[in-house]
């Protein structure tokens, strides 16, 4: 079963538009991890963001804003102002301490912003 | 910025050849950790380590192997190498809860 549900497939914006992307995860743990990370064209996974299951407090980072909920189990990302160099697969990721917090990937949302 | 390396960075061969990619992190992470990815896709754990001596299958079957027999290495092996696993391997290493990831290596199999 999914335990991480990126449901936007493919998303494309124009530049300074702002864009929302979602993730959904399940879990049963009480103790767990939420990641957003980057992977531009060139490949490399760049980390973006962790959150653990005990702090639901909002942050912001520059043009990057996250949003997690846990009464639906969200944890959504926010690029306010989008530029070009933003295009690429974002992934939204879970780990648990039952299982030793190895990392479970949604399908990734990739996202194009033109100009 | 995390310190975590793979070699190599890209890799073609043929049908039937053993290979091994690297990896390497400086920063004394007892957890380690392989993941597979196609093109675009997502990432399927394949491998994972919890320290020194200690290997497990992640949730991905895959007719890799890996070994850990020093903390900063974590090499995986493919003994005779199929089309089936072209894919881009990457490897990661983690602190408490935060992974960080190589570069990855891209390994085409003809």
């Amino acid at each position: 079963a999914q335990k991480v549900t990126q449901a936007q497939t493919e998303i494309s914006v124009v530049e300074k538009e702002d864009v929302t992307l979602d993730c959904v995860y399940e879990t049963r743990d009480t103790t767990y991890y939420l990641f957003w990370y980057k992977q531009p064209p060139s490949g490399e996974l760049v980390f973006l963001i962790r959150r653990n299951s005990f702090d639901e407090q909002n942050e912001i980072s520059g043009r990057y804003s996250w949003n997690f909920q846990k009464s639906t189990s969200s944890f959504n990302f926010t690029i306010t102002a989008s530029q070009v160099v933003d295009s690429a697969v974002y992934f939204c990721a879970l780990s648990e301490r039952n299982s030793g917090y190895a990392l479970n990937f949604g399908k990734g949302t990739s996202l194009l912003v033109t100009p | 910025e995390a310190d975590i390396y793979q070699t190599p960075r890209y890799l073609v061969i043929g049908t039937g050849k053993k290979i091994t990619l690297e990896c390497s992190q400086t920063m004394g992470h007892d957890k380690m950790y392989w993941y597979q990815q196609d093109p675009g896709m997502e990432l399927h754990l394949i491998h994972y380590s919890y320290g020194v001596n200690s290997t497990e299958k992640g949730d991905l079957s895959s007719e890799s192997t890996v070994s850990r027999i020093r903390t900063e290495h974590f090499p995986l092996t493919l003994e005779s190498a199929r089309p089936s696993h072209t894919s881009q391997y990457l490897c990661a290493s983690s602190s408490l809860a935060a992974q960080y990831f190589g570069p990855g290596t891209r390994l085409t199999v003809l």
